[in-house]
């Protein structure tokens, strides 16, 4: 079993629709990561949170540090937001990462 | 502008043959990584490097090394020891010290010719 699961691992909307992509781990962590990668490959950083949950235009990020769980909501989806959304978590007392497998998202127009 | 650069975009490589990808960021980061991405599988860490001239072996080392004479530079070269090098290549920095972010590269594809 992966210490980091991601689900769904595709994922098809219509635009217009409220998203929502899990990520649970199962180690001690002191941050977790949300990034976004595009089709030609460069990752940019989401959102990188530690409790609670933070907020940027649609996107939403909470996590849950009891249930070691995160989730990841874009509300409003738009064809642009088709990429590769991956979960990452830093190690508890290490700058180590370990990385979801990434859920696939398209949204059709 | 701030960032990661990551060349070349493309590589190839022939059997037994060594090759360097570079990578250069300007955002005065401490730490620098390299990762690997294979389809399916998450990013798995290769070396990092959280001060210049020391490095460390990530979980899968074996048939790479990398360099880190300047903060600004992390240079990974894929040898011929590495007897399945064709992946995606990524490299990102951070600033050392609590919860900092890691910033990506664009990242280099290596094909076997």
């Amino acid at each position: 079993k992966n210490e980091v699961e991601q689900s769904p691992q595709n994922l098809t909307a219509q635009e217009g629709e409220f998203i929502t992509i899990n990520c649970s781990y199962s180690v001690g962590i002191s941050a977790l990561h949300w990034l976004q990668q595009h089709p030609g490959g460069g990752i940019v950083s989401l959102f990188m949170l530690s409790s609670g949950k933070k907020k940027h235009g649609r996107l939403i990020a909470t996590i849950n540090i009891q249930e070691k769980h995160s989730s990841l909501h874009i509300t409003a989806s738009h064809p642009r937001d088709s990429a590769v959304y991956i979960c990452a978590v830093r190690t508890s007392g290490t700058y180590k990462y370990i990385f979801g497998t990434g859920t696939r998202l398209k949204v059709l127009a | 502008d701030g960032g990661i650069t990551q060349s070349p975009k493309y590589l190839f490589r022939k059997e037994g043959q060594n090759v360097t990808l570079s990578c250069e960021q300007n955002l005065n980061h401490d730490a620098m990584y390299w990762y690997r991405q294979d389809p399916g599988q998450g990013l798995r860490l290769i070396y990092y490097s959280q001060i210049v001239n020391d490095f460390q072996k990530g979980d899968i080392a074996e048939g790479y090394s990398v360099s880190r004479e300047k903060k600004e530079s992390f240079p990974l070269t894929v040898t011929s020891a590495q007897k399945n090098p064709t992946a995606f290549y990524l490299c990102a920095s951070s600033f050392n010290g609590g919860n900092q972010p890691q910033h990506f590269g664009d990242g280099t594809r290596l094909s076997i010719l």
